[in-house]
This record gives structure tokens, sequence and C-alpha cells, in this order.
């Protein structure tokens, strides 16, 4: 199975920061690379699909980056409603792996 | 509006079975896939399989293939996943979701509860 790692954990911020999130995967997984942001007791919410294609609908302050193993979300200038758990998950090849996830909290 | 509205909660025993419904709207569901992904409390997100809704082709992750099931209804529209043999590590919350490459729209969660 392919491993997803992102970093960091956690991270704490203030609004209007530029906040950068990095996911690495344990092999290539060319773009094949999504990202998502979940709050608490809510379903995911799909972002950033195909590694830096932005999903219908999400502000154009959430971008996405990288190709091979290392790969990035910039949240540009946050936003207070920005605050939750944010996902990277490959589907390169199944079984379907996500990140261990990165808790996002606003200063 | 792509809509999936899933089952409500379940208290299980353990060797015993749940199954879970995802019924869809506001898309053409035979041209579709479902995913069906599980997370524990605090847990990471964890894929357990799709199916292909046109064909009822699926794919399930080695971990659950001797003990889960995904099937769908296309008369109503609706898919299933039947999870066997349950044990207190497969209390979680069961999500469905359309999109073959990415997960675009979510169901709301079903918490499965596996106690004795």
């Amino acid at each position: 199975d392919i491993q997803m790692t992102q970093s960091p954990s956690s991270l704490s911020a203030s609004v209007g920061d530029r906040v950068t999130i990095i996911c690495r995967a344990s092999q290539s997984i060319s773009s094949l690379l999504n990202w998502y942001q979940q709050k608490p007791g809510k379903a995911p919410n799909l972002l950033i699909y195909a590694a830096s294609s932005l999903q219908s609908g999400v502000p154009s302050r959430f971008s996405g980056s990288g190709s091979g193993t290392d790969f990035t979300l910039t949240i540009s200038s946050l936003q207070p409603e920005d605050f939750g758990t944010y996902y990277c998950q490959q589907n390169y090849n199944t079984p379907y792996t996500f990140g261990q996830g990165t808790k996002l909290e606003i200063k | 509006q792509m809509q999936l509205v899933q089952s409500g909660p379940e208290v299980k025993k353990p060797g015993t079975s749940v199954k879970v419904s995802c019924k869809t709207s506001g898309f053409t569901f035979s041209n579709s896939a479902v995913q069906w992904v599980r997370q524990a409390r605090g847990q990471r997100l964890e894929w357990i399989g799709w199916i292909v809704v046109g064909s009822g082709g699926t794919n399930y992750a080695q971990k659950f293939q001797r003990r889960v099931t995904i099937a769908r209804d296309m008369s109503t529209g609706t898919a299933y996943m039947e999870l066997s043999t349950l044990r207190s590590e497969d209390t979680a919350v069961y999500y469905c979701a359309t999109g073959v490459t990415s997960f675009r729209s979510w169901g709301q969660g079903t918490l499965v509860t596996v106690s004795s």
C-alpha cells in the first residue's frame, strides 16, 4: 500500500497568514493526489483534485502543487472559516490511502 | 445538486453484520461510482472499496476483502455497504461518496458502534 505522510500534524495561524501543508507519498503517484477539508462532525469536502485543480465552488485562496512524491496545499490568506483538518489522498492505485491529517487552528 | 443520504446509526454486537445504505439524487446514478470510506474516532480516513454502478463491478481493499460487500439498487438510486463478522475495531463513522478518482460529494456519515 502507498503510505501518505503529512506535515505538520497541527498548526495554528492568524487570519491573513499564508499557510502551507505538505504531503509526501511513499512512492511516485504522478499527479494523482487530492486534498480535502473536514470540519468537526462533518464529512470531508473536496478542495483540490489531480494535485492542482480547484474543485468548483472552492475559494481561489486554496491552491495545490506538486507531482511524484511531494505535494503542497497552500492557503494564500487564511480566513476564519478555514479551520478544520486537512487530508491528502492518493488515487494512483487501490487501496486509496489518506494522510494522517493536519489540524489547522485559527489564532 | 448531488445528494447522498445515509441510513441512521447502528449498534451491533461482535460477530454480527451491519448494512449501511446511501440514497442518491441529483445526478445520473447509473453513470457513477460510489466509494465507501470509514473513520474511527480521531483517526485518518480509511478506504473500504467502491462500486461502478453501471456494471456493478466492485473493488475492495484487501483488508476488508473477506468481510465486505458493496452493492447497488439502480431502481432506487441506492448503494449499500455490508460488513460482516464485526469486531470492536470496526466502530467508526462510515461514509459513502461519489467519484472515481476523487470523492466529490459525500453522505453525512453513519456511526456504527460495535459493543457487547
